[in-house]
């Protein structure tokens, strides 16, 4: 079984719904990421979670709002969809690294949403 | 200026090839380095970290040079397996991870 898994792996839905994503990770780590991934434009940060209480934005938040339910799960949400919001969105989640640093970040497989 | 800029590509190279992709990064301050692969729709996956003295792991070769502020992976030795996107990544700060957009390998029989 994947050690991070979203849901949906893909949707299409159409301007000003809501639509919800969702990560779940059993690698017991505390931190959780959300990026999306456009053409030409890498990998950008959207929100993240150093632990359940714990919830920060990122680079690319507007338009964006999280729930950290639980250690295992974070939650990205979508108010009212907009057609530039189409894109490839990644869950991730790494434990802390040595003095709190940086380490591996590990991905889910990706949510391919389109909005119409 | 982009944080981290790499070189999109696509390197089209023959099997055996020996290849180098270059990253640099405009931000003195960062800390920690990574190079991450990425198999075309799927999800980016940890290749090697870059430590200030270099790393190999196998045919992968890793360079950082902090006073160009650049990074490098070497792969020698290509091998089909190895087409996909690679990406550079810098750290800055606890955990902040900046990704650049890519350069793409495409190894050829």
């Amino acid at each position: 079984d994947a050690d991070v898994t979203q849901t949906p792996r893909n949707r299409i839905t159409k301007t000003g719904k809501r639509i919800m994503l969702e990560c779940s990770q059993t690698k017991g780590h505390d931190r959780m990421y959300w990026y999306r991934q456009d053409p030409g434009l890498g990998l950008r940060l959207i929100y993240y979670s150093f632990d359940v209480k714990d919830i920060n934005k990122g680079e690319i938040s507007d338009g964006y709002s999280v729930s950290r339910q639980a250690q295992a799960k974070f939650s990205l949400s979508l108010e009212s969809a907009i057609p530039n919001q189409t894109a490839l969105y990644f869950c991730a989640t790494s434990d802390s690294g040595e003095r709190g640093g940086p380490s591996e970040q590990f991905f889910g497989p990706g949510t391919r949403l389109t909005v119409l | 200026r982009k944080e981290v800029e790499q070189d999109p590509g696509p390197f089209n190279v023959p099997e055996g090839a020996t290849v180098a992709f270059n990253c640099t990064y405009s931000n003195s301050a960062s800390q920690s380095f990574f190079w991450y692969r990425q198999d075309c729709r799927k999800e980016p996956k940890l290749l090697m970290s870059v430590y200030s003295s270099g790393n190999e792991d196998g045919r992968f070769t890793a360079q950082l040079n902090r006073a160009s502020q650049y990074i490098s992976l070497l792969i020698r030795d290509s091998k089909l397996s190895d087409s996909a996107t690679y990406l550079c990544v810098v750290a800055t700060g606890f955990q902040k991870l900046v990704f650049g957009t890519g350069t793409r390998l495409l190894v050829s029989p």
